[in-house]
């Protein structure tokens, strides 16, 4: 079974200060990790993902996040915050084994910009 | 092209009523996902459609829930005899198959937000 722990439920921080958000896993086989943004009422949209290859992963409108597979990881990060970054960021991780690759979601972090 | 699209966008019921939620997959992704997303619950997988295999309906929290992929496109998700727990924004997915071993990206929709009165 897999799961993950998004530590921080909420994370306040001043435009064009660095966010890092965290996301932590579980699983007994190889992984696949992915972040997904959500805006206020549209649903989730993909800002990068972790396959294989390079740990350290860029994705859209600014944000990296690196695969660190010793201390079970995936925290996303941005130099400079936006207010048009807030929103809510949820970490996902597929073993994609079996017939299903269903995601399992951690709880989701509401990053919120502030001016 | 087209993404994923889902409708109604909101859906306002009454207690013991049936509901019939709609998915459109971008064309010619042969996976599809529902997945609920509910306060305290966070998002949830609900079923999984891949081509013509027999669905994958392990998410599917009771009796009452159903769904069906006709043509190996459009689904639907069916509750059947609603309850106020059921009240969440129920998410639909679509993605292409890779090969065995690889994890393929699975693009979402915007979602059926449901509210059972």
């Amino acid at each position: 079974a897999q799961s993950v722990t998004q530590l921080d439920s909420q994370v306040p921080v001043f435009e064009e200060a660095p966010v890092e958000l965290r996301c932590n896993y579980s699983s007994s086989v190889s992984v696949y990790l992915f972040w997904y943004v959500q805006y206020p009422n549209q649903g989730l949209q993909l800002l990068l993902k972790y396959l294989s290859g390079s740990t350290l992963v860029k994705g859209i409108n600014g944000f990296e996040a690196e695969f660190n597979k010793s201390q079970t990881s995936f925290h996303l990060r941005k130099p400079s915050v936006h207010i048009s970054d807030t929103a809510e960021y949820f970490c996902a991780v597929s073993d994609g084994a079996g017939s299903a690759r269903q995601l399992t979601f951690g709880s989701g972090t509401q990053l919120t910009v502030l001016p | 092209g087209a993404g994923v699209s889902q409708s109604p966008s909101n859906k306002v019921t009454e207690k013991g009523k049936d509901v019939e939620l709609r998915c459109d997959p971008i064309s010619g992704h042969t996976a599809l996902y529902w997945y609920r997303q509910s306060l305290g619950q966070g998002l949830e997988f609900l079923i999984y459609f891949q081509g013509n295999s027999a669905p994958d309906k392990s998410g599917l929290p009771s009796d009452r829930f159903s769904a069906e992929r006709t043509g190996g496109s459009v689904s639907t998700l069916t509750i059947q005899r609603t309850q106020q727990e059921d009240s969440a924004v129920y998410l639909c997915a679509s993605s292409l198959p890779q090969l065995a071993g690889l994890q393929e990206t699975q693009y979402f929709g915007p979602g059926t937000r449901l509210l059972v009165l």
